[in-house]
């Protein structure tokens, strides 16, 4: 079945230490999106690519990265994790068709230490 | 700009009663709209989406939701709460032009045995 594939689902890092998470898709679609999701609360739009276009949210932290190598993979790499960005990262993707909607990945739990 | 307003953080209902969970938009044009369902540690599940056809839109697992411009509202019911649907909702909106989605805060459905 086409999907959206996270890796790892849970993920444990020190306080400062790089940690990158994974996204893949079956789905081709040209757009992808990483969200941050705190507890009990909205997903955050961090950035997004459109194909390879990088899509960047103004309040989205120096911190945070994302590489998109090719269609099918997106990177998130956090380059010094701090004990706020322990949270869920959603991985979403939506193909360029009108009122087409996203398709989210199972998330990666960040756990920061 | 548009946003989302789910009106009620947390709704608790008996099994085998109805449900109505609430969304309002607030947008100077009918955008698409969405509702997500996402249980603990999953990503989000689209259960339905509207998109300017039929103002009454069926779903997944017995959902459905009424599109009333006149009352920038996009509800969520369903007739029969099973357990199974204890999660948290997500009502979101989509400019045609935009590939962002606009997330409202969430509610938390608790259904009681």
């Amino acid at each position: 079945d086409a999907m959206v594939i996270q890796n790892p689902r849970y993920q444990v890092t020190q306080f400062g230490k790089p940690v990158t998470l994974s996204c893949s898709q079956t789905l081709n679609h040209n757009v992808m999106y990483w969200y941050q999701q705190k507890s009990s609360q909205a997903p955050k739009l961090l950035f997004h690519y459109y194909d390879k276009d990088f899509n960047n949210e103004a309040d989205t932290p120096d911190n945070f990265q994302s590489r998109r190598p090719n269609t099918s993979f997106c990177f998130l790499d956090i380059r010094s994790p701090g004990l706020g960005d322990a949270a869920m990262y959603l991985c979403a993707t939506r193909g360029t068709s009108a009122n087409n909607e996203q398709f989210f990945g199972p998330g990666t739990r960040l756990t920061v230490l | 700009a548009q946003s989302v307003t789910q009106l009620d953080s947390h709704v608790s209902v008996s099994e085998g009663t109805p449900v109505l969970l609430r969304c309002n938009y607030s947008s100077s044009y009918s955008p698409s709209l969405f509702w997500y369902v996402q249980h603990p540690n999953k990503g989000l599940q689209l259960l339905l989406k509207y998109t300017s056809a039929a103002t009454l839109v069926k779903g997944i697992n017995g959902f459905e939701a009424e599109f009333k411009k006149s009352e920038t509202s996009f509800h969520l019911t369903k007739p029969s709460a099973h357990m199974s649907d204890a999660a948290e909702y997500f009502c979101a909106a989509l400019r045609s032009s935009a590939r962002q989605l606009t997330f409202g805060s969430g509610t938390q459905l608790t259904v009681l045995p």
